[in-house]
């Protein structure tokens, strides 16, 4: 059965505090990508990975960064967590950058 | 601005009715388009795609393409509250990643 898992689906933290989100996916997609969605304002990207260590910002990197240092496995890591990275976090897979993304079922992170 | 701009925001659609969504790029670069379906407190799904002018029917759903234009509609017809959700498109073409629209709101009244 084909999918990305986000772990974890659920995410308080204090503000100032380091944050780490998780995703895989078992589809062997060249492409990974992770986006925040805020009402009203559609699909952000933040980070878009070509490949193992092969990583390009995306439309609104700052406050964030991301690793890949296997093709099934994208992490977002968030230091120092601000008030207004409160939204919800959806990492995604494709076979190529210009094909059907396939998403995971998101993390909801909120900043206190 | 941004380059895939959605109309309506919302839009309200008695049940049976048809819902008909508007997607247009201001990029001339892209040459394929997404609709993606995000039911409330799900991860979007791609539901068709469309690359080719003219119009490609799935069941209830249809989308025409105008490249011309750069503008693709999609149309429900006999819509069903399990229709309710966001509609998202998005437009790829050459090297670009996907440029996503920010959405219209799908409610389906009974």
């Amino acid at each position: 059965d084909m999918k990305v898992t986000q772990m974890p689906r659920y995410l308080i933290k204090r503000m100032g505090e380091n944050v780490l989100l998780e995703c895989g996916q078992d589809m062997s997609h060249e492409t990974m990508y992770w986006y925040r969605q805020d009402p009203g304002l559609g699909l952000q990207l933040i980070y878009i990975s070509y490949d193992v260590d092969s990583n390009s910002e995306g439309d609104i990197p700052k406050g964030y960064r991301v690793s890949r240092k296997k093709r099934e496995h994208f992490s977002l890591i968030l230091d120092s967590a601000k008030t207004n990275q409160t939204s919800v976090y959806f990492c995604a897979s494709s076979p190529g950058h210009s094909t059907e993304v396939f998403f995971g079922k998101g993390t909801r992170l909120t900043v206190v | 601005q941004q380059k895939v701009q959605q109309s309506p925001e919302s839009l309200i659609v008695p049940e049976g009715g048809m819902a008909s969504l508007n997607c247009t790029s201001s990029d001339r670069n892209v040459d394929y388009f997404w609709w993606y379906r995000q039911h409330s407190g799900k991860s979007p799904k791609m539901l068709m795609s469309i690359f080719s002018n003219g119009e490609k029917e799935e069941g209830r759903f249809t989308v025409h393409l105008n490249k011309a234009s750069l503008h693709t509609s999609l149309h429900i017809r006999d819509s069903q509250p399990s229709d309710s959700a966001l509609y998202l498109c998005a437009a790829s073409g050459g090297n670009y990643q996907l440029i996503w629209g920010s959405g219209t709101k799908l409610i389906i009244k009974p």
